[in-house]
């Protein structure tokens, strides 16, 4: 089975501190994907990374960076937290060619921030 | 982008009775579609996907619709049972990522 990782499933941190937020996949993926959930607005997406090093930003990048320095491993990076940017972020992954060649989107467990 | 809706935040029926969860998007490009299923306090999980060359598929107790004139997608949950209670997802690709609808909650009482 396809495992997506989320090393942190709940955090708190102050406004202005650095946030990484990291993904782990094991199944040599290499799309990558960074969402955030919020109540009555869905997923949103925020970066995703189609090989290691790249990246794309996504509907809603500003406040964040993101660092895809291994295939495996895509961290989501908060420069100075805020408290708008509390939310649960969700991390995935898919092979190559994207979903509408049969090959869907697998999901972590998610990670819970809250930024006072 | 582009906004993929769903047309009932929440939805509550019976158990044993058959659901039915609407989703509408409008990007006339997509081709693939996919349903997710997301319970409280975990991610995503894949249900059931359908092309755009097809307009129906079906899974065990559910069938997923594809009406491209109208642009419609919806998920049909056959004998609704407690532990389908979740919130629904439907997602369509420009690739390589999906983007997502608001979701329906899905309540199912004994």
């Amino acid at each position: 089975d396809v495992k997506v990782t989320q090393s942190s499933r709940y955090l708190v941190k102050r406004t202005g501190e650095k946030v990484f937020l990291e993904c782990v996949q094991d199944m040599d993926h290499e799309n990558m994907f960074w969402y955030r959930q919020d109540p009555g607005l869905g997923l949103r997406l925020i970066y995703f990374s189609y090989d290691v090093k790249m990246k794309e930003k996504g509907d809603i990048p500003e406040g964040y960076s993101v660092s895809r320095e291994k295939k495996e491993r895509f961290s989501l990076i908060l420069e100075s937290a805020s408290t708008n940017q509390t939310s649960m972020y969700l991390c995935a992954s898919s092979p190559d060619r994207g979903p509408s060649s049969g090959n869907t989107i697998y999901f972590g467990e998610g990670s819970w921030l809250t930024v006072v | 982008g582009e906004n993929v809706g769903l047309h009932l935040p929440t939805l509550s029926v019976q158990e044993g009775d058959n659901s039915i969860i609407n989703c509408a998007y409008s990007n006339s490009a997509s081709d693939y579609f996919i349903w997710y299923k997301q319970e409280s306090g975990k991610g995503p999980q894949f249900i059931i996907d359908i092309r755009s060359n097809m307009d129906k598929r079906q899974g065990q107790r559910v069938t997923v619709l594809l009406n491209k004139t109208v642009k419609h997608l919806s998920l049909q949950i056959a004998a609704t049972q407690p532990g389908d209670s979740a919130v629904y997802f439907c997602a369509e690709t420009p690739e390589p990522a999906l983007i997502f609808g608001k979701g329906t909650t899905l309540s199912v009482s004994s």
